[in-house]
């Protein structure tokens, strides 16, 4: 089993729909989760982090973390055209690495 | 500075010649990763330093990639006898505190190897 999955993709949704993306993680003693954005042929931009079960709001972007279900996901209100980007989920295991654990990416397009 | 400058954007070597990649954390950065993304999306864990201390080693291939973090120096991948499959864009990464708050990517360095 990956350490970090996410679906792929692509997901399409019009502009000013919400946008959700999803990704679970294998390793249970994981303690922070991450969501980057990556334009193409662009390097990582993180965009929310979380430790605490809930939600986290920062501005149109919602991050939520489930530890039982070890689930993390974010959303995306009033999505723009400019939103449109491949998302990777990252998270930092136990074990005192340092390392972030990469998903693969959930590739978002915001029609107009 | 306030980026993660790595150099050169691009390169190109022929199968079985050396490469090498640098990057200049954001001062006062005591943390740096090396990731290697191959397929578009696909990121892979290389090495991390904790300033000039290799930290975490155990995505390296160790047969032909080294890396260093010299202090007053930028830090270094080298990848010795490049193959095919070592195209990839390789980031650096740099964080002042492990992997706690994220970290910040430098712009990347693509390596094709012909």
């Amino acid at each position: 089993q990956k350490e970090v999955e996410q679906n792929s993709g692509p997901l399409s949704v019009p502009e000013g729909a919400i946008a959700s993306l999803n990704c679970t993680y294998s390793d249970r003693g994981s303690q922070s989760f991450f969501w980057y954005r990556q334009y193409s042929g662009k390097s990582p931009e993180l965009i929310m982090f979380i430790y605490s079960n809930g939600d986290k709001e920062d501005g149109r972007f919602t991050a939520q973390l489930n530890k039982a279900s070890q689930y993390v996901s974010l959303l995306i209100r009033d999505s723009q055209p400019s939103d449109s980007a491949t998302y990777l989920c990252a998270v930092r295991t136990q074990g005192g690495s340092e390392k972030l654990v990469f998903g693969k990416g959930t590739k978002l397009t915001v029609n107009p | 500075g306030e980026e993660v400058a790595q150099t050169p954007k691009h390169l190109v070597r022929g199968e079985g010649q050396k490469a090498k990649l640098y990057c200049a954390p954001i001062k006062g950065h005591s943390y740096v990763f090396w990731y290697q993304q191959v397929l578009k999306n696909e990121f892979k864990f290389l090495i991390s330093f904790q300033n000039e201390n290799v930290f975490d080693e155990t995505g390296m291939p160790k047969e032909r990639f080294s890396a260093k973090c010299l202090p007053n120096s930028p830090c270094s991948l080298e990848i010795q006898a490049t193959k095919l499959e070592d195209s990839a864009v390789y980031f650096c990464a740099s964080s002042p505190t492990g992997g706690n708050y994220g970290y910040t990517f430098g712009s990347g360095t693509r390596l094709t190897v012909v």
